[in-house]
């Protein structure tokens, strides 16, 4: 059964902190990683890390996928309060079609 | 970004009521899915769908059910609501082509069954 472990749990900093998020995962056949930002209602995207695209980049927001040691982690530097949010860690098995599995996320709340 | 609606967005519902959660897109995915999320917990998926006409379970195991009329239509029900069925029930859809792995989500459905 595959599993994405996310850690911290949770977090609290101050605005202008850098923060950095980490996901493990075992799976038998690996195709991508995603990451999502939940915020009150739905998960919305952030970055699909590949063998073909193992850094991403978005603003303040950035990731990397090392898949020797499996895993993952979700950088964001100066943090502000709009940050605060769950972020969600998901892999997809490629004998699985694209069916996603969840890690339990990691709440970060950012204080002003 | 996909436009994926859920109605509604709130229920609170007596025990052993029909419920109907909608849930469409407009960006033509061919597939969908529904998740199960109590607080502070996973997403779990309960049901997804490859196309018209087709449905299968997910993983986690619930007593509603889906089906895939239309495209872009992607109802589930339950005949008779539980206390145990209260929880957030997300949608998610994704296309076959470009990036398949990227689901979208709608803005969810939380259910009370009192």
């Amino acid at each position: 059964e595959d599993k994405v472990v996310q850690s911290p749990l949770s977090l609290v900093v101050h605005e202008g902190d850098t923060v950095t998020l980490n996901c493990s995962y075992e799976v038998t056949n690996f195709r991508s990683l995603l990451w999502y930002k939940q915020e009150k209602k739905a998960p919305t995207f952030l970055f699909m890390l590949t063998s073909s695209g193992i850094e991403k980049k978005s603003g303040r927001l950035s990731s990397i996928l090392d898949k020797k040691e499996l895993s993952s982690i979700l950088n964001i530097t100066a943090t502000q309060t709009g940050d605060s949010a769950i972020y969600l860690c998901a892999v997809v098995n490629n004998n699985a079609g694209n069916m996603l599995t969840f890690g339990g996320g990691t709440r970060l709340m950012v204080k002003p | 970004e996909a436009d994926i609606y859920q109605t509604p967005r709130y229920l609170v519902i007596g025990t052993g009521k029909k419920i109907t959660l909608e849930c469409s897109q407009t960006m033509g995915h061919d597939k969908m899915y529904w998740y199960q999320q109590d607080p502070g917990m996973e997403l779990h998926l309960i049901h997804y769908s490859y196309g018209v006409n087709s449905t299968e379970k997910g993983d986690l195991s619930s007593e509603s059910t889906v089906s895939r009329i239309r495209t872009e239509h992607f109802p589930l029900t339950l005949e008779s609501a539980r206390p145990s069925h209260t929880s957030q029930y997300l949608c998610a859809s994704s296309s076959l082509i470009g990036a398949p792995d990227t689901q979208y989500f709608g803005p969810g459905t939380r259910l009370t069954v009192l």
